[in-house]
């Protein structure tokens, strides 16, 4: 029964579509997370979101919406989607809103722009 | 500007030895690191942290260690196993931010 599960795993696309990840856990955690990994293997912060509220919004182009419903699912939506998009993105969740709170992660979905 | 800084990218050790991944980081504000280990195709999970009151943790094979002093910190995996070849990432947390800053990562070896 996987704990954080993320949809596509794969997820080929051409410049310019809109395309969407979805996230959900069944940790029962109040705080949800998304991250990028990019070629040079950097983890960073992109969202988070605690009790459906937005926490942490690290710098990312408004083209990244991440949508919230219930505490459970934090989607990733993204516009017009560019070449520099291609990347992991890892999606976690934890107990509670501080970073030293362990976090688990789902297995990651890989998108590739062409 | 990384804050948190794994100069090996790769280490390569025989099964029974001592593992030792290093970690420096750059914020004194820095007060809580955490350790999470990668496979591939999967997600991060998380390994074992220490605060920055301490200087050793330990669980088990896996004890991390911590100099303030010199802003560095080490994992020592003791004996080594197959099934402990991953990337291992160091990540520091800075208090109030609410986010973890994350090293490149080391990608771990071992050698049956």
């Amino acid at each position: 029964d996987t704990a954080v599960s993320q949809t596509p795993k794969y997820l080929v696309t051409q410049m310019g579509n809109d395309k969407s990840i979805k996230c959900e856990q069944n940790l029962g955690h109040d705080t949800m997370y998304w991250y990028k990994q990019d070629s040079k293997k950097f983890l960073k912060i992109m969202f988070s979101y605690n009790n459906k509220e937005l926490i942490i919004n690290e710098t990312v182009p408004n083209r990244f919406s991440p949508k919230s419903p219930d505490k459970a699912h934090l989607n990733l939506h993204i516009n017009s989607l560019e070449l520099g998009d291609s990347a992991v993105y890892f999606c976690a969740s934890s107990q509670g809103f501080d970073s030293y709170n362990e976090q688990f992660f789902g297995p990651g979905t890989r998108l590739t722009v062409l | 500007d990384q804050q948190v800084k794994q100069n090996s990218p790769s280490l390569s050790v025989q099964e029974g030895r001592i593992s030792i991944l290093n970690c420096d980081y750059t914020n004194s504000m820095f007060d809580y690191f955490l350790w999470y280990k990668k496979y591939p195709a999967e997600g991060p999970t998380f390994l074992i942290s220490i605060s920055s009151i301490k200087d050793k943790n330990e669980d088990g094979r896996f004890t991390v260690f911590l100099n303030k002093s010199a802003k560095h910190l080490s994992l020592h995996i003791v004996p080594s196993q197959p099934g402990d070849s991953a990337v291992y990432f160091c990540a520091a947390d800075a208090g109030n931010n609410r986010k973890l800053i994350w090293g490149l990562g080391t990608s771990l070896a071992v050698n049956p």
